[in-house]
């Protein structure tokens, strides 16, 4: 069974600068999973931030960005704000419509 | 402006049946593949079911196989979610998401708000 990895938490101070991964169970992680992550504020529907690896969706700030670091997808949030205070969740594409949440990683800006 | 509002959530008994709407406006519904995903109370998302936009195709999660039925009306605009043999364990809030188009890649671009369905005795 696959398992998609991500950082339980994670915290930043206001202004600085965060990765969060996203990682396989077993293996690396490329492009070819179609990587993308997900904003969910508390009560809120997810928030589509970077898909396709690295292009940010519509009305996205270019704070965020997304990339391959080593064998895992990357989420980058550079200069970050209070109100990036957010769970981030990534998704991989396995192919055969199999797609696969990470566990989600819970980002506190302090 | 893409909208998709579920309906049809609520509390129901272990074994019982429950079926969810999803309301699709603001795009051509019958172009795209719609996903259903859910999350329980105070946990991860997770990824139940899909169907084209044919509706010819679905899939499913392996934790809900046999149990759920996916399905659509093009002329509705109507993503339907038929639940049977509903466990404690689907209690979640369950939403319904948008694909893009195939050649754009594969990623969710729109989620509605999601609607809460509650398994208990």
């Amino acid at each position: 069974q696959t398992v998609v990895t991500q950082e339980p938490s994670f915290s930043v101070s206001p202004g600085g600068t965060v990765t969060l991964t996203c990682g396989l169970s077993s293996g690396s992680v490329s492009t070819t999973y179609h990587p993308s992550w997900y904003q969910q504020t508390p009560g809120q529907a997810p928030r589509t931030l970077i898909y396709n690896t690295n292009t940010r969706s519509s009305g996205v700030p270019d704070r965020f960005s997304g990339s391959i670091l080593g064998n895992k997808a990357a989420l980058t949030i550079t200069g970050a704000q209070a109100d990036d205070e957010s769970d981030y969740y990534c998704v991989l594409y396995m192919g055969n419509d199999i797609w696969v949440f990470g566990g989600g990683t819970k980002l506190t800006v302090l | 402006e893409v909208q998709l509002v579920e309906s049809g959530g609520g509390l129901v008994q272990p074994g019982g049946s429950l079926r969810l709407s999803c309301s699709a406006s603001g795009f051509t519904f019958s172009t795209y593949a719609m996903h259903w995903v859910r999350q329980a109370p105070g946990k991860g998302l997770e990824y139940v079911s899909a169907i084209d936009n044919s509706g010819h195709r679905t899939f499913y999660a392996d934790s809900v196989k046999g149990r759920f039925t996916v399905s659509r009306d093009n002329s509705k605009n109507m993503l339907n979610l038929q639940m049977s043999g509903l466990r404690p364990e689907d209690t979640a809030v369950y939403y319904c998401v948008k694909r893009p188009s195939y050649s754009s890649g594969w990623y969710y671009d729109y989620w509605g708000q999601g609607t809460l369905v509650t398994v208990s005795s």
